[in-house]
């Protein structure tokens, strides 16, 4: 069966500083790959999505990067966090079979 | 862009009582998705009603749509404290991507 795995859990960074956060896939292939962001009591902002190795979508300017290094992996990146950067940042890959999104356990990123 | 909005932003009721919470979008859909998160927690997918379709069962979950109006009701039955969470819609269209809403928070008091 397929799993998703999506860590740390959680993470303070000061301002400035780089961030990594990593989410990988099990069990399936090629899969399409999400990074979303929550805001607190917000709903779900699309960050970047990703159709394959290398291939990279992004759906809104901001101070952050993905990358797909390997099929089932997936890397948010920041060079230099911002205080605006916190939040509940999600990872998610789509079922093909059945249209719909499967989703990390999440990172609650806090930028102080 | 957020396109879905959940209304009420939040939902207090007591267990057994029956829940119904809604849903607007705005552009054409393949498909509406609803999803529950529970506190700190990723998303479960509940539910999905197709284009074509006006209602669909699952459970105790009732999803109806109204393309016509572009919105979508999610009904829970015989509510449990246990169905506490907050609850999203997504619509989907045709490219793999699903614009989610801000989110219903039930809070199912014992």
């Amino acid at each position: 069966s397929q799993t998703i795995h999506q860590w740390p859990a959680t993470l303070v960074q000061p301002v400035g500083s780089p961030l990594s956060l990593e989410c990988t896939v099990e069990g399936t292939s090629n899969p399409n790959l999400y990074w979303y962001r929550q805001a607190a009591g917000r709903g779900l902002q699309l960050l970047f999505y990703s159709v394959g190795i290398g291939q990279i979508s992004s759906e809104v300017p901001q101070n952050l990067s993905a990358s797909r290094p390997q099929d089932r992996q997936f890397i948010l990146s920041s060079k230099k966090l911002l205080l605006s950067d916190s939040g509940f940042y999600l990872c998610a890959w789509w079922g093909q079979a059945n249209e719909k999104l499967f989703f990390g356990s999440g990172t609650q990123l806090s930028v102080l | 862009s957020q396109q879905g909005e959940e209304d009420p932003q939040a939902l207090s009721i007591q267990e057994g009582e029956n829940a119904t919470m809604n849903c607007s979008y705005k552009t054409s859909i393949n498909n509406l998705q609803w999803y529950r998160q529970n506190s700190g927690r990723g998303l479960v997918h509940l539910i999905l009603i197709r284009s074509n379709e006006r209602e669909k069962h699952s459970g105790r979950l009732r999803v109806t749509l109204d393309t016509s109006k572009k919105s979508s009701s999610l009904l829970i039955t015989a509510s449990r404290a246990a169905d506490t969470a907050s609850y999203f819609c997504a619509s989907g269209g045709s490219n793999y991507k699903l614009t989610f809403g801000k989110g219903t928070l039930l809070t199912v008091n014992p």
